[in-house]
Parts: C-alpha cells; structure tokens; sequence
C-alpha cells in the first residue's frame, strides 16, 4: 500500500498568514489522485482538494493544492480564525486507499 | 443532497461483532459511486476500512478483510459494515462516506456522515 508522510506534524501560524503543508507519498500516486480533507474537534473530515489541485464544491479559493508524483501541497493563502483544524491528505490512486497523519495547524 | 447517518450500539463486548448501518438519504445509493466506512480511534488519523457499489461489488482493507464484511440493502437505501472478532484496538469513531467515480475507480471522499463512537469493552 502507499504510505503517506506529512509535515510538519504542527503549524504554529497567527490569523492572516501563509500556511504551506506537505504531504509525500511513498510511491508515485497514479494520475495526481491525492485529496485534502480538513478536520475540526468532534466534526467529520470535510473535503476540501481532490484531483491534487481541484476545489471542492464551496471551498474558498484561498485554499490550493499542487504537485504530482509523489509529492503534493496544500496552501492557504491567508490564514482565517476557521481555518485551525487538523489537515489530512489522502490517496486513492491505488487500493486500498491511504491517509496521511495528519497536520496540526494551530494558533500561535 | 445526499446525507448519510451512521447508527448502532455504541458499546461491544470483546470478541464479539461490531454492527453499524449508514442511512443514505437525498439520493439513491443505486447511483454511480462507491459507499466506504473509514474509522479514527481517538486521539488518531483515518482508517479506510472497505468500501461497496450498489451491485454488490466490494473491496476491503487487506488489514482487516478477514474480519470484516460490507453489505448493502437497495430497498432500504442503506448499506452496512459487521466487523468481527473485535478487541479494544477497534475502539474508534466510525464515518461512513461516498465517493464519486473517477473515470473507474473510486473517487475522494465528498459527502460523509457525522460519525458514531464505538467502544469495544467488557
């Protein structure tokens, strides 16, 4: 299965500034097939990226991703006071599908 | 839109059966996608546990497949997981999930439900 490593384990970031997370994967993930999911206490993971780059359906544009291959991004632009959750990325190029650990974007 | 809502007991006896359904609502689960269960113990990241279509057809976690089993009910709009012989390590919450297809294969998952606690307990 593909194992995927995200960094950093927490981001210690104040409202309004950049926030760049990474997710690897332990081999190349077929056709950029990598989501994002952001998690809040108590909340269901909420899909935010798939496709490595595509928004979901009412997901502000202030949240992107990139990459290929295995190695992906997840970028906010601006940091907003609902934006501090867990991120997770997630790969379902290849069975059985994997998650990432998880980042810990939190409030410096 | 779709929604999904998990049910079941909340607590298990050690080696017994955790049993949970996931009540699709807003659509069909006779649509084209994939209906997935994905746990999280407490405190931890995501599990996919396995997923089915509405023909049947599923594919589960080689980490769990002998335990487990996926079924779906097309007259009740709702599809189930039983997972045996529990211990304590499979004491988490339990999402249940769609995911669209992409081209063939199973896409990200875009709708899930609220999650039930299952404790695994004497």
């Amino acid at each position: 299965e593909i194992v995927l490593t995200q960094s950093p384990g927490t981001l210690s970031l104040s409202p309004g500034e950049r926030a760049t997370l990474s997710c690897r994967a332990s081999q190349s993930v077929s056709s950029s097939y990598l989501a994002w999911y952001q998690q809040k206490p108590g909340q269901a993971p909420r899909l935010l990226i798939y496709g490595a780059s595509s928004r979901a359906t009412g997901i502000p544009d202030r949240f992107s991703g990139s990459g290929s291959g295995t190695d992906f991004t997840l970028t906010i632009s601006r940091l907003e006071p609902e934006d501090f959750a867990v991120y997770y990325c997630q790969q379902y190029g290849s069975s059985p599908p994997t998650f990432g650990p998880g980042t810990k974007v939190d409030i410096k | 839109q779709v929604q999904l809502q998990e049910s079941g007991p909340g607590l298990v006896k050690p080696s017994g059966t955790l049993s949970l359904t996931c009540a699709v609502s807003g659509g069909s689960i006779s649509s084209s996608n994939w209906w997935s269960w994905v746990r999280q113990p407490p405190g931890k990241g995501l599990e996919w546990i396995g997923e089915i279509y509405h023909s049947g057809s599923t594919n589960y976690n080689p980490s769990l497949k002998s335990r487990v089993t996926i079924s779906v009910d097309k007259s009740k709009n709702q599809f189930s997981l039983k997972l045996s012989s529990v211990t304590a390590a499979d004491t988490a919450v339990y999402y249940c999930a769609r995911s669209e297809i992409v081209v063939v294969i199973p896409g990200a998952f875009d709708i899930w439900g609220q999650g039930t606690m299952v404790t695994v307990s004497s």
